[in-house]
């Protein structure tokens, strides 16, 4: 397994713009959960996701951002319109439960301009 | 609600030094605590968790529930050491993974 999988690496839109981030978690792990890290603030919890369930939004910053896990292969968090203070690199993480050992994807920088 | 708190941004010191990156956590159960690590320009992976209570890379954990704290301990530091840290803890029986600000740790050779 290659393991966790983001697309694409770098982005750089203008604002404005939508922006979407991919993500493949690694077969069979049933937890999905994406982050932003910055300088400021580390690594924080965006959303995650079990068994292609969203269960718990509540660190998504605003209704700007949507986050969709439509099969266990593939979920994508959306910005529209994104911001300058969007930027950040964004994380997409995979586990096989909850409370086991969470594998990272190598994450997206984003840049809003 | 949980919260992990690594009050140090930074830290650095000298090769062969001891090193503790601490970390406090708020949680009303039974948590489980964890430390990852990110090394330059590589992702962020799991170094040791407290319910294996064991060492990796020289380094060890001890959970203090007491204290509610979860430090991370190293007797004599390594330039390969340098790295973000993140403390991180999932409720138990829950599946919510919280990270704390993260601590760069710098070794001075």
């Amino acid at each position: 397994d290659a393991g966790v999988i983001q697309s694409p690496r770098h982005e750089v839109t203008e604002m404005g713009q939508e922006v979407t981030l991919r993500c493949k978690p690694i077969s069979g792990h049933n937890s999905l959960f994406w982050y932003r890290q910055t300088m400021m603030r580390g690594l924080e919890l965006l959303i995650y996701f079990n068994n292609n369930v969203p269960i718990d939004d509540s660190g998504m910053p605003e209704d700007r951002f949507s986050a969709k896990m439509p099969n266990a292969s593939f979920s994508t968090l959306k910005i529209q319109p994104s911001e300058p203070r969007d930027s950040a690199v964004y994380f997409c993480a995979s586990s096989f439960s909850g409370a086991d050992e969470a594998f990272f994807g190598q994450g997206t920088r984003l840049t809003v301009v | 609600a949980q919260r992990v708190t690594q009050p140090e941004k930074l830290l650095s010191v000298f090769k062969g030094a001891p090193v503790e990156l601490k970390c406090n956590y708020s949680y009303s159960g039974s948590p489980e605590l964890f430390w990852y690590v990110q090394y330059s320009r590589q992702r962020l992976q799991l170094l040791l968790r407290h319910i294996s209570r064991e060492s990796i890379k020289g380094f060890t954990a001890d959970l203090n529930k007491g204290e509610t704290s979860f430090h991370l301990k190293k007797p004599f530091a390594q330039e390969e050491d340098s790295a973000m840290y993140y403390c991180a803890l999932i409720g138990k029986g829950a599946q919510k993974l919280v990270f704390g600000q993260g601590t760069r740790l710098t070794i001075n050779p």
